[in-house]
Parts: C-alpha cells; sequence; structure tokens
C-alpha cells in the first residue's frame, strides 16, 4: 500500500535551534518527493521538490535529503525563526499518476 | 494574480443540507483537485479534473460531486451534508499533472452540525 509516514508528529524548539523532521515512503514505483509548508490557517506552500536522482537541495535555511534506497527523507531547518513555526508536509508522486500521497504532517512550534 | 481563491472561508451546515464550495484560479492550469484535510491526517483527494469538461474520482468521492465547465473554476457540491464531512476543504492547482507543483487555495473550513 502507497503511504507516507512522518515523524514526529510534533516539535517544539527554541529559536536559534535547528531541526530535522522526517518522512518514510512506501510509493512505487517512486516519481519524486516535495516537502510543502503550511502555516495555521493557510493552504500549503511548495518548499522544495527531490527527484530520484536528487540526494540533497537547499533552500535558503531549508535543507532536504533523499535517500531513495531506503525510501527516506528529511527536512533540515537551520537557525530556526519564529516564522518557521508550521506544520510540514512530505508528500511524495507515483510514476505516471496524477494523485499523489501525503504525510500527515509535522506540527513545528518555534518558541522564543 | 491572486493564484487559487476559495468561498466561503468558513462555514456552518445543518444535516441535510446542501452547498457549493467555490475554487477560482487565475493562473491558467489545465489540472485543478479538491482535497480535504482532517485533524492529524493527511489531505485526501476527493475529485480533479485534467482540464474543462473532464472529471475524476480521488480517494473519498463519496458525498461529493465537481463539474468543470471552465479552466478558471472548479466548484464542489455537496448534496446531503453529514457530520462526517466536517473538515477542512482545499483547492489546489498546476499547470500539468506529474512532477509540477501544487497551489492550494486558502481552505475553506466546514462544519456539519
Amino acid at each position: 500500500k502507497n503511504q507516507v509516514e512522518q515523524s514526529p508528529q510534533s516539535l517544539i524548539i527554541l529559536e536559534g535551534k535547528n531541526c530535522t523532521l522526517q518522512c518514510n515512503y512506501t510509493v512505487s514505483p517512486f516519481s519524486n518527493l516535495r516537502w510543502y509548508k503550511q502555516d495555521t490557517g493557510r493552504g500549503p506552500v511548495s518548499l522544495t521538490i527531490m527527484t530520484f536522482s536528487e540526494n540533497t537541495k537547499s533552500n535558503g535555511r531549508y535543507t532536504a535529503t533523499l535517500d531513495a534506497d531506503t525510501k527516506q527523507s528529511s527536512l533540515h531547518i537551520t537557525a530556526s525563526q519564529l516564522s518557521d513555526s508550521a506544520s510540514y508536509i512530505c508528500v511524495v508522486r507515483n510514476m505516471g499518476a496524477q494523485k499523489l500521497v501525503f504525510g500527515q504532517g509535522t506540527r513545528l512550534t518555534i518558541n522564543p | 494574480n491572486a493564484g487559487v481563491t476559495q468561498t466561503p472561508k468558513f462555514r456552518i451546515l445543518k444535516i441535510g443540507q446542501s452547498m457549493t464550495l467555490q475554487c477560482t484560479q487565475d493562473m491558467n492550469h489545465n489540472y485543478m483537485y479538491w482535497y480535504r484535510q482532517d485533524p492529524g491526517m493527511g489531505l485526501k483527494l476527493i475529485y480533479y479534473s485534467v482540464g474543462a469538461g473532464i472529471t475524476d474520482k480521488g480517494e473519498v468521492p463519496n458525498g461529493y460531486n465537481v463539474s468543470r465547465s471552465t479552466t478558471e473554476d472548479f466548484p464542489l457540491r455537496l448534496e446531503l451534508a453529514a457530520p462526517s464531512q466536517t473538515s477542512v476543504y482545499f483547492c489546489a492547482s498546476s499547470m500539468m499533472g506529474e512532477g509540477y507543483e501544487q497551489y492550494f487555495g486558502p481552505g475553506t473550513r466546514l462544519t456539519v452540525t
């Protein structure tokens, strides 16, 4: 069954600290993986996309990794800011499918 | 560009009532989607459309209907509201299908009592 599991479910850290969010998937055949950021009361916004051949990709303070062999991805946030407080959603696409498999998200809270 | 807009933002329905959730995009995207997001769960695809006049069921279509008469608009219809349809509904669009980013609207929070 195609599934995407994220951990932890929620995380609280202090402003300025780093954190890493995890995403494990069983979606096959794999096409790509996106990380979305969803602010409270808003729709998700794409942070980065990872394809099969990519291991690491950075977008400012966000760095995503992908291990296609173990079917794992991580999102590392460096020097967190209060505005990073949001839910982070991992989304995996099947090869050839128009539909996506969404993880349940990690709720990140940055405290001052 | 406004992107993807949804109305209303909030709505409370009584059991058995009907309503239409509106979704409009101004990016000339061919693909449009409706999702629901329940607390602590991932987004679930209700219906999607690959172009005007073409719609298809997603993972959880029961209790909903859609139409796509124009490229811009993709309304979602609830005919007989049930408490199980209490959720946050997101509309999204993308230029093409696979590999392309989906742009989401701000969501509609629906409560059925």
